[in-house]
């Protein structure tokens, strides 16, 4: 099965970039990463995906490495409002369309 | 919410009663997703759907059922509901051309 590796927890000064990692190191080829966000207990937010290249969006922006087995996050401007776990999700390897959700990031931005 | 709807947003059972959670999508996407969360962990796929009629396990289907008649309703059961099943349950769709889910709001269930 397609395993993304995270942090457990990060903090993070306010006005700061925030740079979130995770390891794949199984992805398929032409397997997207995704993030999402869940703040307090609200379902899971959707942020950014990518493939290969680099990725930005109104909400954060997406490095994946050449060799596809890691990707950052970087929420460039972090305010008290991104304190969330982020999850960094990948498809089930098996061909299948289930996603696997790790623990994720507590991130914690602070004042 | 992305037009995904759950109810109820809450329940408390006792051991061995069943329930029915539901969850209603309103723009006729073909996959359908169910997620438990448990306090302080991560999202652990039960069940999910390809389309109307088709069903398959997740990562925790055991204790659940789901059918998926038609394309906009995907109901999870629970038929002996145990202390373990404590969880906040989360609907999802995926937007077709993409792998992007879009989750509703979730029901907060107990059992006890």
């Amino acid at each position: 099965d397609a395993k993304t590796t995270q942090p457990t927890s990060m903090d993070c000064a306010e006005g700061r970039a925030a740079n979130l990692p995770c390891n794949h190191s199984t992805i398929s080829g032409n397997e997207y990463v995704y993030w999402y966000r869940q703040i307090h207990s609200q379902g899971p937010q959707y942020i950014i995906h990518g493939l290969k290249n680099n990725e930005t969006n109104e909400m954060a922006s997406l490095i994946i490495t050449e060799d596809r087995k890691s990707s950052t996050l970087i929420l460039p401007h972090a305010t008290l409002r991104d304190t969330a776990v982020y999850y960094c999700i990948v498809r089930d390897s098996g061909g299948t369309y289930k996603y696997i959700f790790g623990t994720g990031t507590r991130l914690k931005v602070l004042a | 919410n992305a037009g995904v709807t759950q109810t109820p947003k809450f329940r408390i059972l006792k051991i061995g009663q069943s329930m029915t959670l539901q969850c209603t999508q309103d723009m006729n996407h073909n996959y359908m997703y169910w997620y438990r969360q448990d306090p302080g962990m991560g999202l652990k796929l039960i069940y999910y759907s390809v389309g109307a009629g088709i069903t398959d396990k997740g990562e925790v289907p055991n204790g659940y059922n789901v059918s998926r008649s038609t394309t906009e309703d995907f109901p999870l059961r629970l038929e002996l509901a145990a202390p373990s099943q404590t969880s906040v349950y989360f609907c999802a769709i995926k937007t077709r051309g993409t792998d992007t889910q879009y989750f509703g709001p979730g029901t907060r269930l107990t059992v006890l």
